[in-house]
């Protein structure tokens, strides 16, 4: 059973479209996050969920809301999707207190045209 | 905000040779981590370090903890073609139920057989 799954794996869209990006754990984990990797392979976060609450909202444009319908769930929807918004997106997610790191999804590689 | 500097940015070795790459930071971290990514992959955990001077191993990986808490590095013996990947380095600090994994920028491993 796949830890932390993440639907789609390749997402290729025009400019202006709203797409969804869904993740799903069955880890048991308290925290669920969404990390975006750039071109240049550089893992920044932009959201942490945890037990359904936002916990940190990094410097991200309004057109991206996550939203967590319940504790093994977080998905991000983006509006307006623009050029720069190419890159892939990581779903990952801890236990609480976090000690053991986080577990990571394989990734939806999203590419706008 | 926090910034890891990870190198060297890549290396090229031969199979058998033994590798190290390091991360340093401005501030203190709890944690270190090192995560592997494989193409089309989300991080894998390597290694986690929890105590300023822990020396880890885990196979023919070994990390440690850097003892001003500020540095970690993580060596990888007698390499083998499957070690190609890009190393991530990570720190982390936790309070109750919030956090941040911080990445530094990955080192790009290649192997020739």
């Amino acid at each position: 059973d796949t830890a932390v799954s993440q639907t789609p794996k390749y997402l290729v869209t025009q400019m202006g479209n709203d797409k969804s990006i869904k993740c799903e754990q069955n880890l048991g984990h308290d925290t669920m996050y969404w990390y975006k990797q750039d071109s240049k392979k550089f893992l920044k976060i932009m959201f942490s969920y945890n037990n359904k609450e936002l916990i940190i909202n990094e410097t991200v444009p309004n057109r991206f809301s996550p939203k967590s319908p319940d504790k093994a769930h977080l998905n991000l929807h983006i509006n307006s999707l623009e050029l720069g918004d190419s890159a892939v997106y990581f779903c990952a997610s801890s236990p609480r207190g976090q000690l053991y790191g986080y577990t990571f999804g394989s990734g939806t590689r999203l590419t706008v045209v | 905000g926090q910034q890891l500097n990870q190198s060297p940015q890549s290396m090229f070795i031969q199979e058998g040779e033994d590798v190290s790459m390091n991360c340093t930071s401005s501030s203190i971290f709890n944690t270190w981590l090192w995560y592997k990514q494989d193409p089309g992959e989300g991080p894998v955990l390597l290694i986690a370090l929890y105590k300023a001077g822990e020396l880890t191993s885990n196979g023919r990986l070994t990390a440690q903890f850097g003892i001003t808490r500020k540095d970690s590095f993580l060596n990888i013996s007698a390499s083998i073609p499957s070690d190609v990947g890009i190393y991530f380095c990570a720190g982390l600090n936790y309070g109750g139920s919030q956090g941040n994994l911080i990445f530094g920028k990955g080192t790009k491993l290649s192997v020739k057989p």
